[in-house]
């Protein structure tokens, strides 16, 4: 039972343009969202959360979007940069019993920014 | 501040054999958190401990086990290696609370022959 998914394994943009990676979750528990960038051979490490009372959060190049109706966020990234190729995973928690405090990821999204 | 650390970076083991796998977290951070992460998975949750208690269980097999120190470092085993297990290993501290960013450590890459 996949509770947060990346429907798009992989995604391929030019430098310059907008990325725009999806994530979809199930658990309407859920209510804090983070998004990782996971280069290989390194751990994975944290691009920008959002909690279930906004909509948005920006940092930089990058914003997360929220649509609780929908169980949808995504992650936009502009412009796209070469040192952006990497695998991006969503995570997302919620307080529901035994859910709490823990982390739920995604399988990934392997994006490739081409100079 | 020292990030997470985990060892040992790589192993190869066979099958049948047991294995510890270490991680210190950040100082002062009192959970840790470990993923499992193999091609096409993702990052499966297998335990998180804090306050030398384990907090979460994911959904594997009783041969994963771990554990927490007062020191606030951890060690996992799995027991009665197989194949499958062969996989990337993820140590991940955060201070403790319900919310805020996990960090990680670079992983124990072990093989299973």
């Amino acid at each position: 039972d996949q509770q947060v998914k990346q429907n798009s394994p992989s995604l391929s943009v030019q430098e310059g343009r907008i990325s725009i990676l999806n994530c979809d979750y199930t658990n309407s528990m859920f209510d804090y969202f983070l998004w990782y960038k996971k280069y290989p051979a390194e751990g994975p490490t944290f691009l920008i959360s959002i909690s279930s009372i906004k909509d948005k959060n920006e940092d930089g190049r990058f914003t997360v979007f929220l649509n609780k109706s929908a169980k949808h966020l995504s992650l936009h990234i502009v412009p796209s940069q070469p040192g952006d190729s990497a695998v991006y995973f969503c995570a997302a928690s919620g307080n529901s019993g035994g859910s709490n405090y823990k982390l739920t990821f995604g399988k990934g999204t392997l994006l490739t920014v081409n100079p | 501040k020292a990030g997470v650390t985990q060892t040992p970076r790589y192993l190869i083991k066979t099958r049948g054999q047991q294995v510890t796998l270490s991680c210190s977290p950040i100082s002062g951070h009192r959970s840790v958190s470990w993923y499992q992460q193999t091609p096409g998975q993702g990052l499966q949750f297998l335990f998180e401990y804090f306050s030398e208690t384990q907090r979460n269980k994911g959904n594997f097999p009783g041969r994963f086990s771990g554990r927490q120190f007062s020191n606030s470092r951890s060690e996992m085993n799995v027991s009665t290696l197989e194949l499958g297990d062969s996989a990337l290993y993820l140590c991940a501290s955060k201070t403790g609370g319900y919310t805020g960013e996990l960090f990680f450590g670079e992983g124990s890459r072990l093989t299973v022959l």
